[in-house]
């Protein structure tokens, strides 16, 4: 099956700082998604990214669907932005969905 | 509200004793889903629907039922709960039509003793 890897596992930043979050996947994917777990345990949608850029406020991210990567921006980061980043792919519609570890983001002030 | 509801949202129970976690949404979605999240494993589908009626194993299906009679609801049975289902379930709704974004619910923390 589909391996999905995401890097770094951990980060802090300052509050303030910009990151990039990076999701790998090992064969090519017919969906996307971006997620963000927050410290209480909900799980948000960031983007629907199979291909191409979106942006949202703060938030971007890009996909590379041929090389088979996903980046995640996070520009002038806020405490609130704290918790996992996962990425979830899913090789053809309405099959299985892999998710990868997450990465896991401290914002401190 | 658009939104998928789960209940309990906890559950402590004993071994052997059956359960049902109830998944319910209200977007009119076709597929729906169940997760579980383990420390050091992440997220695991159990199970999916892609439309009433029709239901096909996750990664992680063993000891656990579903069904999907109705659009809205996507029940989670566990026959006979071991402590190593002890975890945190998700639920996920996705609109289907070439619209493929999940949707989560707030998720049920259960605790098999």
């Amino acid at each position: 099956g589909i391996q999905v890897e995401q890097s770094p596992p951990d980060l802090i930043l300052q509050e303030g700082a910009n990151s990039t979050l990076r999701c790998n996947f090992s064969d090519s994917v017919n969906n996307l998604q971006w997620f963000h777990q927050n410290p209480w345990g909900q799980l948000i949608n960031l983007f629907y990214i199979p291909s191409g850029t979106k942006q949202n406020g703060r938030l971007s991210a890009t996909t590379v669907a041929t090389e088979r990567y996903s980046l995640l921006y996070i520009s002038s980061s806020q405490t609130t932005d704290s918790g996992v980043y996962f990425c979830a792919v899913e090789k053809t519609s309405y099959d299985k969905v892999i998710f990868g570890p997450g990465t896991s983001l401290s914002v401190i002030p | 509200e658009a939104q998928v509801t789960q209940n309990p949202r906890y559950l402590i129970t004993v071994t052997g004793k059956k359960l049902t976690v109830t998944c319910s949404q209200n977007m009119n979605h076709e597929y729906m889903s169940w997760y579980r999240q383990d420390p050091g494993l992440g997220l695991r589908q159990i199970y999916y629907s892609m439309n009433v009626e029709v239901t096909d194993k996750g990664d992680v299906p063993e000891g656990y039922k579903v069904s999907r009679k109705e659009k809205r609801n996507f029940p989670l049975i566990l026959e006979s709960p071991s402590p190593n289902q002890t975890s945190l379930y998700f639920c996920a709704s996705m609109p289907g039509q070439d619209t493929y974004e999940q949707y989560f619910g707030p998720g049920t923390r259960l605790t098999v003793t």
